[in-house]
């Protein structure tokens, strides 16, 4: 089965950039998703198809697929950016495959 | 748009449960559903997918041939029966919305999520 690899955790200093890699096997041939999940709380997307984000996203997330590596940007990073990313892509079968999350620590 | 989950309780281990999920503010029968669980302290899990007719289902491998979602277009719900339940199933079980309408072929990602309902199997 198709298996995507995280970093199990990042930081980044309030304003600077924050990259949250996620590596499969030419998962630049896939559409990657990605999802912000806050302590207690249900996932929210904030990246689909790569690089697009949902309305109400801010701009400071961004997003770029190519290889065997999908980069979640976040730019400006704020104390409120605090959260596991999840990556996300559908394998041949039609199942979906998450990453295992990155923690994202802003200090 | 609201999906609330339900059905979640303690159960013994290869014992059967049914969570369903209740869609409102939407038009539902216009959307891909999906089961995603996450175990305690956990990643996300995908589970499961329905298109919006009920034509193509799809399971994760660890579920497969034990779990069968449903849909219920008339009533706005979604469902999971869940059948010989072990520990390996103890998670908290989130309802989530297809993003695109219709379905071609291929889903998409999850643009709406329930607030979960927790599932535990212990004797």
């Amino acid at each position: 089965s198709y298996v995507l690899a995280q970093p199990p955790s990042v930081s980044v200093a309030p304003g600077k950039t924050a990259r949250i890699t996620c590596g499969g096997d030419n998962i630049g041939s896939k559409s990657v998703y990605w999802y912000q999940q806050k302590a207690g709380q249900a996932p929210v997307l904030v990246i689909y198809y790569d690089r697009d984000r949902p309305s109400g996203v801010p701009e400071r997330f961004s997003g770029s697929n190519s290889g065997n590596t999908a980069t979640l940007t976040i730019s400006r990073a704020e104390a409120g950016d605090e959260a596991d990313y999840f990556c996300q892509v559908w394998d041949n079968s039609r199942e979906g495959v998450f990453g295992g999350g990155t923690k994202l620590t802003v200090l | 748009v609201q999906l609330v989950e339900s059905g979640g309780d303690l159960v013994q281990p290869g014992r059967s449960l049914r969570l369903s999920c209740a869609a409102s503010g939407l038009t539902f029968d216009d959307f891909a559903m999906h089961w995603v669980r996450q175990a305690p302290g956990k990643g996300l899990e995908w589970v499961s997918g329905i298109s919006w007719n009920s034509d193509t289902k799809t399971y994760a491998d660890s579920v497969k041939g034990r779990f069968i979602i449903s849909r219920d277009n008339a009533k706005n719900s979604l469902y999971l029966q869940m059948n010989s339940l072990t520990a390996e199933d103890v998670a908290l079980y989130y309802c989530a919305k297809d993003r695109a309408a219709g379905y071609a072929g291929n889903f998409d990602g999850f643009d709406i999520w329930g607030q979960g309902t927790m599932v535990t199997v212990s004797s």
